[in-house]
């Protein structure tokens, strides 16, 4: 059964340095999701892309956060600096198309010290 | 501004009773209703979804409700299993945003 890939699944560093996410989304996916969640909440939503477009990155904090889909198939989440508040875990989804239903990775547990 | 509440969270059934999970929403233009079910250590995985123009659906154990007036949607299941222990997130979505706004989850332990 085909899957959405992430790593790495953990990763501690320390604030103001610099981490980076990967996804591989099921193949053929043409919608990519990152989500943030935050230990007893729900996932949220930071950044999607349709191939290689964003189309939406309102709750992207893009004073530190970015995100690239160059290709339109795997997809890379930045943080830099990290900050205290940026640990949470990190979730991958993926979807057919736009408005078809996503698939999640394992994703990556963040701690920030 | 919480767009969809599950107000329990955490909820122990035993074996072979019915469980019941229940989420509220406030925005009465989402399309759609989904349930996702979370294991530690892993990612949501989808259960079952309806749509807004349908009051219930039902997929082997599993069956969601809808109540459009009371903004209100609830997942059944019957009978639970111990390998249903986990948590479970309902979620909303909109046709022309694709954006999923999930709850805060609930927590259902099954026992023996």
């Amino acid at each position: 059964e085909a899957e959405v890939a992430q790593s790495p699944r953990y990763k501690i560093t320390e604030k103001s340095q610099a981490v980076a996410f990967w996804c591989d989304p099921i193949s053929g996916h043409a919608t990519l999701y990152w989500y943030r969640q935050i230990l007893g909440q729900g996932p949220e939503l930071l950044v999607q892309f349709q191939d290689e477009s964003v189309v939406d990155d309102s709750q992207l904090p893009k004073d530190r956060f970015s995100a690239e889909r160059l290709k339109g198939v795997d997809s890379t989440l930045k943080i830099q600096p990290a900050e205290l508040g940026d640990s949470a875990m990190y979730l991958c989804a993926s979807s057919l198309n736009r408005g078809e239903t996503q698939y999640f990775g394992p994703g990556t547990r963040l701690l920030v010290l | 501004d919480q767009q969809v509440k599950q107000n329990s969270p955490s909820l122990s059934v035993q074996e072979g009773r019915i469980s019941i999970l229940n989420c509220d929403y406030t925005n009465s233009m989402f399309d759609y209703f989904l349930w996702y079910k979370k294991y530690p250590a892993e990612g949501p995985t989808f259960l079952i979804s309806i749509s807004s123009i349908k009051d219930k659906n039902e997929d082997g154990r599993f069956t969601v409700f809808l109540n459009k007036s009371a903004k209100h949607l609830s997942l059944h299941i019957v009978p639970s299993q111990p390998g249903d222990s986990a948590v479970y997130f309902c979620a909303t979505g909109s046709y022309n945003t694709d954006k999923l706004i999930f709850g805060t989850g609930t927590r259902l332990q099954v026992f023996p």
